[in-house]
């Protein structure tokens, strides 16, 4: 699977656009981009995925760059509960059966 | 929508008992399931992957005989810590992933271990 590359940490003002940028300029054609995010001391909640177009929900938009060796979520009013670790990850599928590898993702601060 | 539970959400031993963490998933039949360990500041570490009914494939590096893993059921995986020491602390997440085609795939809430 492709790596990414994120930030380490980031700020976000309170009710503000947060923008998360994530590299994976090694993507092969096939390969879906995921994110999802960490709340301290739970699970990992998944957020949104896409391939080739730009994904929105209901939690975050997804835009994915035409060559598709970058992407950025996007939580379009960031609340204090977004505070997060937020993870990137590269996967062969869609279906929910494979591998996650985790990076060391971004650290979001969504300051009031 | 879906829901995945962890038992306990948190456990404190003594060194050299065993310690059990069952993982269910609750609205969907989870053919693959996924264990994870995170220590503080760090990352998740896949530790092993369980098919129903199978033997699970363990990462390089982890133990098999000291993390015992069962899925027997479509429904309920389990993460036996045998012998655990200090070391073992973590926090133990587990993943749930049907394939209904749906993309089922949910987190456990995590289990918080503490050995003495």
């Amino acid at each position: 699977d492709a790596k990414t590359t994120q930030p380490t940490s980031m700020d976000c003002a309170e009710g503000r656009a947060a923008n998360l940028p994530c590299n994976h300029s090694t993507i092969s054609g096939n390969e879906y981009v995921y994110w999802y995010r960490q709340i301290h001391s739970q699970g990992p909640q998944y957020i949104i995925h896409g391939l080739k177009n730009n994904e929105t929900n209901e939690m975050a938009s997804l835009i994915i760059t035409e060559d598709r060796k970058s992407s950025t979520l996007i939580l379009p009013h960031a609340t204090l509960r977004d505070t997060a670790v937020y993870y990137c990850i590269v996967l062969r599928t869609n279906f929910g059966n494979e591998k996650l590898t985790f990076g060391t993702g971004t650290r979001l601060t969504i300051i009031p | 929508g879906a829901v995945v539970s962890q038992h306990p959400s948190w456990v404190i031993c003594k060194s050299g008992t065993s310690v059990k963490i069952e993982c269910r998933s609750l609205d969907f039949q989870a053919t693959t399931m996924f264990w994870y360990r995170q220590f503080p500041k760090q990352s998740l570490m896949l530790m092993a992957t369980s098919n129903e009914g199978s033997k699970a494939t363990y990462e390089q590096g982890v133990e098999k005989d000291k993390f015992l893993i069962n899925h027997a059921s479509l429904t309920l995986s389990t993460l036996t810590v045998t012998s655990a020491h200090p070391e073992d602390s973590s926090f133990y997440i587990c993943r749930a992933a049907g394939t209904s085609g749906r993309n089922e795939q949910f987190f456990g809430p995590g289990t918080r271990l503490t050995v003495l």
